[in-house]
């Protein structure tokens, strides 16, 4: 197993472009979600799923949008980058049954905006 | 809102000290997890406690959740240069999936 991917690992973008940032896992599980990691500051949570076609926000959603065709992607997609948007994200999926929300992270995509 | 708050935010010492991390919540788990993150790469789950007073041991690592299951700590004896990284704290407080992390703590073990 593969577990979580990340792709990319790197990017820079402009001011003002978009781009979506992709993830995939393959442990079937419902639980998916998007953190930002900013220096000192733990993880916030962007948006979770619970399931294919359930996506709900979660503390710092502004400037993001997210989509969840199947179980095992969940991409999110930034419109409109900010210099505020630059940090490194990570996607985690975990399973929704027997063990309390154990997260599996992916390798995080590092971001820049200028 | 529920916080968590983990201290201290960093830690340096010598090969073969112990260490304690704390995390701390006004409000109540319903349990609690604790991640190791290296460099470069996303947090790893090191162990879940659920139950209040719980001990468990990961070999040189001892957590314990508070009795009222509002609190957790991470001591780890002899600490080892390959124990560097950030040490996370994640709390479940029943919100249907969602955790909320601590900021960490940036441990550095020097040899």
């Amino acid at each position: 197993n593969a577990g979580v991917t990340q792709t990319p690992k790197f990017r820079i973008l402009k001011i003002g472009q978009s781009m979506t940032l992709q993830c995939a896992q393959d442990m079937n599980h419902n639980y998916m979600y998007w953190y930002r990691q900013d220096p000192g500051m733990g993880l916030k949570l962007i948006y979770y799923s619970v399931g294919a076609g359930i996506t709900d926000k979660g503390e710092v959603p502004n400037g993001y949008n997210v989509s969840r065709s199947t179980t095992e992607d969940f991409p999110l997609r930034l419109e409109l980058a900010a210099p505020s948007q630059t940090s490194v994200y990570f996607c985690a999926s975990s399973r929704d049954s027997g063990s309390p929300y154990e997260q599996y992270f992916g390798p995080g995509t590092r971001l820049t905006v200028t | 809102t529920q916080l968590l708050e983990q201290s201290p935010q960093f830690l340096s010492i010598q090969e073969g000290e112990n260490l304690t991390v704390y995390c701390n919540s006004s409000s109540v788990f319903s349990s609690l997890q604790w991640y190791r993150q290296e460099p470069g790469e996303g947090p790893v789950l090191l162990v879940t406690v659920v139950t209040g007073g719980e001990v468990k041991k990961l070999k040189r690592l001892t957590f314990q959740f508070g009795d009222a299951r509002k609190d957790s700590s991470l001591h780890i004896t002899a600490a080892q240069p390959g124990d560097t990284g950030l040490y996370l704290c994640a709390g479940d407080y029943n919100q249907g999936g969602k955790l909320i992390f601590g900021q960490g703590t940036e441990l550095s073990v020097k040899p």
